[in-house]
């Protein structure tokens, strides 16, 4: 199992706004940047947020990450039909020598 | 334009070794700041980081496979090669290959992804 923990799933209507957390601790939250990656269904990963709180060319400021202590969290405004995807948060866990990825969370738009 | 993509076999019998080959274009991996890393993910379930080679021939692995695992970099043929030995039915997976900005050994991301190949382990 993961040290980084997600909800299993998130929903909310079109143009509602979710949120995703990823708790960890100290050895790789607290200490390392955050990245997140969003999968689309039968697709590869794609990075949506880096250094905790940035955003690759091309990705809406609709999507916007931030951390605080142990936890991170990944933000969604203006949802749409196709941001339906599997979300992982991601670091380095200093302890562990790894970089880890998140359990992962399903968004579903209602 | 930065893309990547995986080959290998689809099948592997137990204890057999896999090979899979990262072919790139787009950047060059003796470039300061660039690595390759492979990344796998079993059938519904969540991904897992396997290694990383850096620009300067640098490795990283992970500590649960790291006995099993070889990662190498052909720098002029733009590919990178994992080998995996003692091949598992647990060890199915899609396994990627990715593009990695690297700042430090714990400071890096990765940016572009290959589209993966399914590696079913059976006998």
């Amino acid at each position: 199992q993961s040290v980084l923990t997600q909800p299993p799933s998130v929903s909310a209507a079109p143009g509602q706004k979710v949120t995703i957390s990823c708790s960890g601790s100290r050895s790789n939250i607290g200490n390392n940047y955050v990245s997140w990656y969003q999968q689309l269904p039968g697709t590869a990963p794609k990075l949506l947020i880096y250094d905790n709180n940035k955003r690759p060319s091309g990705i809406p400021d609709r999507f916007s990450g931030s951390k605080s202590g142990t936890s991170a969290t990944l933000g969604i405004t203006g949802l749409q039909t196709g941001d339906e995807a599997d979300y992982y948060c991601a670091t380095w866990d200093s302890s562990l020598s790894a970089y880890v990825f998140g359990t992962g969370t399903k968004v579903t738009v209602l | 334009q930065i893309t990547l993509k995986e080959s290998g076999p689809t099948l592997v019998k137990p204890t057999q070794t896999l090979t899979l080959t990262c072919t790139f274009s787009g950047f060059s991996l003796s470039t300061t700041g660039v690595g390759v890393g492979w990344i796998r993910q079993p059938p519904g379930k969540a991904l897992e980081w396997l290694a990383l080679i850096y620009w300067n021939d640098d490795k990283r692995y992970s500590p649960s496979l790291k006995s099993r695992l070889t990662i190498t970099k052909d720098t002029s043929k733009k590919q990178v090669v994992l080998t995996m030995t003692n091949m598992d039915p647990v060890d199915t997976a899609t396994y990627y290959c990715a593009h990695s900005t690297v700042y430090s050994s714990s400071w890096f991301r990765f940016d572009y992804w290959g589209q993966g190949t399914l590696v079913t382990v059976s006998s």
